[in-house]
């Protein structure tokens, strides 16, 4: 069993399109997260829930909204995509009080043509 | 704030030889601080930690890392480098592991290619 799965693992759309990614953990973990890595492979956070409640946003556009209907699952929509959203989108689960020690997701490719 | 700073984005070594990662960090508080490798095509996977204790941290697949305060440092160290041990390798550190908090800032990271 995969801890941490992503779908979809590539994703490709046009400018202007809505998409989703959805991630789930099986980990029993607290804490889920979305990070951002560019193509200079430069990673950055950018949400983090507890048990369904929004902890971390950093300044990401309003176009991006996560969305966690229970703490096993945390899921991203993008909207009115641009071609600045591409990138690969890591989802990341840990628990709480484990010393940082993240569990990711194998990406999810996204290109915005 | 805290910050990483990885120098040499690609590392190239021979099988067998010593590999050497090097990461400084920059933090206002007692840093935390963690390697993580990434293989082709997957996501990171932590290789050791440092979180306060000592200041030596050995990890998986024969990695070890040192705390050294005097130089802000937290450099990744390997004896004797391995075909399989290429991979992306990135610093991280973080303020604190508060509960629900754990935000960490990620270095640009290190491409490290063994020579047959």
């Amino acid at each position: 069993d995969t801890a941490v799965s992503q779908t979809p693992k590539y994703l490709v759309t046009q400018m202007g399109n809505d998409k989703s990614i959805k991630c789930e953990q099986n980990l029993g973990h607290d804490t889920m997260y979305w990070y951002k890595q560019d193509s200079k492979k430069f990673l950055k956070i950018m949400f983090s829930y507890n048990n369904k409640e929004l902890i971390i946003n950093e300044t990401v556009p309003n176009r991006f909204s996560p969305k966690s209907p229970d703490k096993a699952h945390l899921n991203l929509h993008i909207n009115s995509l641009e071609l600045g959203d591409s990138a690969v989108y890591f989802c990341a689960s840990s628990q709480a009080g484990d010393g940082g020690k993240l569990f990711f997701g194998s990406g999810t490719q996204l290109s915005v043509l | 704030a805290q910050s990483v700073t990885q120098l040499g984005s690609h590392v190239s070594v021979s099988e067998g030889a010593l590999v050497l990662l090097r990461c400084n960090y920059s933090s206002s508080v007692p840093p935390y601080l963690f390697w993580y490798v990434q293989y082709p095509n997957q996501g990171l996977q932590l290789l050791l930690k440092y979180t306060s204790a000592a200041t030596l941290v050995k990890g998986i697949n024969g990695f070890e890392a040192e705390f050294k305060k005097s130089e802000t440092s937290f450099h990744l160290t390997k004896p004797s480098a391995h075909m399989s041990d290429a991979a992306e390798y990135f610093c991280a550190v973080s303020g604190g592991i508060n509960f629900g908090n754990e935000k960490l800032t990620f270095g640009t990271g290190t491409r490290l290619t063994i020579i047959p």
